[in-house]
């Protein structure tokens, strides 16, 4: 599945905790993206990133920021969760080619209690 | 911004028949229509996609349509089969300068009925 990995898999937290996201892909791409997941809403942008250390937000940045040090991989954190926060993360990797197409990984479910 | 509505949210169709799911989009500078299958508990991955200068495209049993003037697109799913049962996702893209923004709509969960 397009070399992207996220790690946890599943976390549950406590409201007001930072929570670091790790999104992992072996296939150099250069676009990386996070993204939630809620019912009724679909999939909504959180921040995106254009290369090593350039990062943009997205639609649903408040309350999250990015950081990518290396080009295969881009965290996302939670700097003190908060319920609303609960959702399923995932991570995309896109190509800057004529293809423009997104590949995600397996997603994060997080639970703030 | 981009915004994109998808309709229905639920369709339930037997095994055999036909599904259609309905898009449409806001911005006429999006530029590329890529459709993302979902399974229960796994990540959305894509099925079909359309890029703004082609009206149809098809691959096997499914095909998305575009019309541009009227900014709505759809995807047809022939000859359902229960493998088919997930959520679909349409979405509308544009790429200001390499990055692709993607605004999705809210999903249609797929129902085929044995």
């Amino acid at each position: 599945d397009a070399g992207i990995t996220q790690s946890p898999r599943h976390k549950v937290t406590e409201t007001g905790t930072p929570v670091t996201l790790r999104c992992h892909q072996t296939e150099n791409h250069r676009y990386m993206y996070w993204y939630r997941q809620d019912p009724g809403h679909g999939l909504r942008l959180i921040h995106y990133s254009y290369g090593v250390k350039d990062t943009d937000k997205g639609e649903v940045s408040d309350g999250y920021s990015v950081s990518r040090s290396k080009t295969e991989d881009f965290l996302l954190t939670l700097e003190s969760a908060t319920s609303s926060q609960t959702s399923v993360y995932f991570c995309a990797i896109g190509s800057s080619g004529g293809n423009n197409e997104q590949f995600f990984g397996p997603g994060t479910r997080l639970t703030v209690l | 911004g981009e915004n994109v509505e998808q309709h229905p949210s639920t369709l339930s169709v037997q095994e055999g028949d036909s599904a259609v799911i309905k898009c449409t989009y806001s911005d006429s500078a999006s530029n590329y229509f890529p459709w993302y299958k979902q399974e229960l508990g796994k990540r959305p991955q894509l099925i079909i996609d359309i890029r703004s200068n082609v009206g149809e495209k098809k691959d096997q049993r499914i095909a998305v349509t575009l019309n541009k003037t009227a900014k709505h697109f759809s995807l047809h799913i022939t000859e359902t089969q229960p493998e088919d049962s997930a959520v679909y996702f349409c979405a509308a893209s544009i790429n200001p300068g390499g990055y692709q923004k993607v605004t999705f709509g809210t999903g249609t969960k797929l129902q085929v009925i044995p």
